[in-house]
């Protein structure tokens, strides 16, 4: 399975935008880029995926580098509720939804 | 709340005993996926069902692991003998067959503390 690889931590301050990347320089051509958050005693939950073009839903926006090889969780306005540790993850065609997790970006929000 | 449910949410036992988790996935979610995750490391796949196949098993699953889903609704995995090194988060995950590429729905985990 391609790899990727996150910043251990960040911090941001309450309603200002995040940048959270991940790099993935090993992802195949038919590789979807998928982001799950994990907030405290809780499951991960789906944020957003992505192939090649950037993608926006009511939680975040998705930015993909033009050779894949890294992509950008953006929060629009962070929240204290956005406090959550944020997985990269990639899912190809064939693997059947399988995730390598990796330890993932523990997000800090600052009131 | 249709959202995925496990069962027990946490779960103390002695080294030795045996254990049994359940988890309840959406329904209509054809495909059901076992995570195990310990603190401070994301989820590691442990194995995945399409209906009532198993059809993958990581190495991570010791023959002392042992996961079934019946009828293709709900799935137990059952951990025999257990250690120390067991205590974990069980975490248990669906997707829908019309899902884009396989997002899958999380429940809340079931908490092992081995002693």
């Amino acid at each position: 399975d391609a790899k990727t690889t996150q910043p251990n931590s960040m911090e941001s301050n309450e309603e200002e935008p995040v940048h959270l990347p991940c790099n993935h320089s090993t992802i195949s051509g038919t590789d979807y880029i998928h982001w799950y958050r994990q907030l405290p005693s809780q499951g991960p939950e789906y944020v957003i995926h992505g192939l090649t073009s950037n993608v926006n839903n009511r939680m975040a926006s998705l930015a993909i580098a033009e050779d894949r090889k890294s992509s950008t969780l953006i929060l629009h306005r962070a929240t204290l509720r956005d406090a959550a540790v944020y997985y990269c993850i990639l899912r190809g065609n064939t693997n059947a939804g399988k995730s390598t997790f990796g330890d993932g970006t523990t997000l800090t929000v600052k009131p | 709340d249709t959202g995925v449910s496990q069962d027990p949410r946490h779960k103390i036992t002695k080294r030795g005993q045996n254990v049994t988790f359940r988890c309840d996935p959406i329904s209509e979610h054809n495909r059901l996926y076992w995570y195990r995750q310990t603190l401070g490391q994301g989820p590691e796949f442990l194995t995945y069902f399409q209906n009532e196949a198993q059809l993958e098993k990581s190495r991570l699953l010791s023959d002392r692991f042992s996961a079934e889903r019946p009828k293709g609704s709900f799935s137990t995995l059952e951990i025999q003998r257990t250690e120390q090194g067991d205590s974990a988060m069980y975490l248990c995950a669906s997707s829908s067959p019309v899902s884009p590429h396989y997002e899958q729905y999380f429940g809340p985990g079931t908490r092992l503390t081995v002693t």
